[in-house]
């Protein structure tokens, strides 16, 4: 098992530009999430899914678009990238509802510095 | 707003020292967890608490849950410096929703 993957790792953006992290888990989870660290502020959810062909918005969702075509695959799109979005994103996923007696795992995370 | 208020939010002391965390909200929980998570990776998950009151032990580490379920706390014995690392705590709310503390950054000095 790989368990959750993300990539790219790192990146970095001009003001506009438009890109997409990935992210798949290989542990048939009905539930994923995508969440972004900034410093002092924990972790905030900015979209999830309860499966495959279902989102809902989370925290922070503007600027930020997903889509869930199979139950391995949940992809983060910037439509168009601001400073603001510089964070750490990372993607989540569990059997259950996160947060109960289910464990939700996370990916290694992905840097993004929009310049 | 739903808060959760972890403190201290910098914590360095020298191997063998004692250490408690605290996790504070005037929401409450229907459980609460708490997390690792090391630089350059992702949160792994502790513990989960779901009853009021209950306390649970990993090794060094003792993790309580308050008697109204709306506060937490980890204590670590001894630490060493593998404890190093940001200590996370997340609360389910009564809604489904999983809200996060600030994170608690620890430096367990050799």
């Amino acid at each position: 098992n790989a368990g959750v993957t993300q990539t790219p790792k790192f990146q970095v953006l001009k003001t506009g530009q438009s890109m997409t992290l990935q992210c798949a888990q290989d542990m048939n989870h009905e539930y994923m999430s995508w969440y972004r660290q900034d410093p002092g502020m924990g972790l905030r959810l900015i979209h999830y899914s309860v499966g495959a062909g279902i989102t809902d918005q989370g925290e922070v969702p503007n600027g930020y678009n997903v889509s869930r075509s199979t139950t391995e695959d949940f992809p983060l799109r910037l439509l168009s990238a601001a400073p603001s979005q510089t964070s750490v994103y990372f993607c989540a996923s569990s059997y259950s509802l996160p947060g109960g007696t289910d464990t939700q795992y996370f990916g290694p995370g992905t840097r993004l510095t929009v310049l | 707003t739903q808060l959760l208020e972890q403190s201290p939010q910098f914590l360095s002391i020298q191997e063998g020292e004692n250490l408690t965390v605290y996790c504070n909200s005037s929401s409450v929980f229907s459980s609460l967890q708490w997390y690792r998570q090391e630089p350059g990776e992702g949160p792994v998950l502790l513990v989960t608490v779901v009853t009021g009151g209950e306390v649970k032990k990993l090794k060094r580490l003792t993790f309580q849950f308050g008697d109204a379920r709306k506060d937490s706390s980890l204590h670590i014995t001894a630490a060493q410096p593998g404890d190093t690392g940001l200590y996370l705590c997340a609360g389910q709310l009564l809604s489904g929703k999983l809200i996060f503390g600030q994170g608690t950054t620890l430096q367990v000095k050799p």
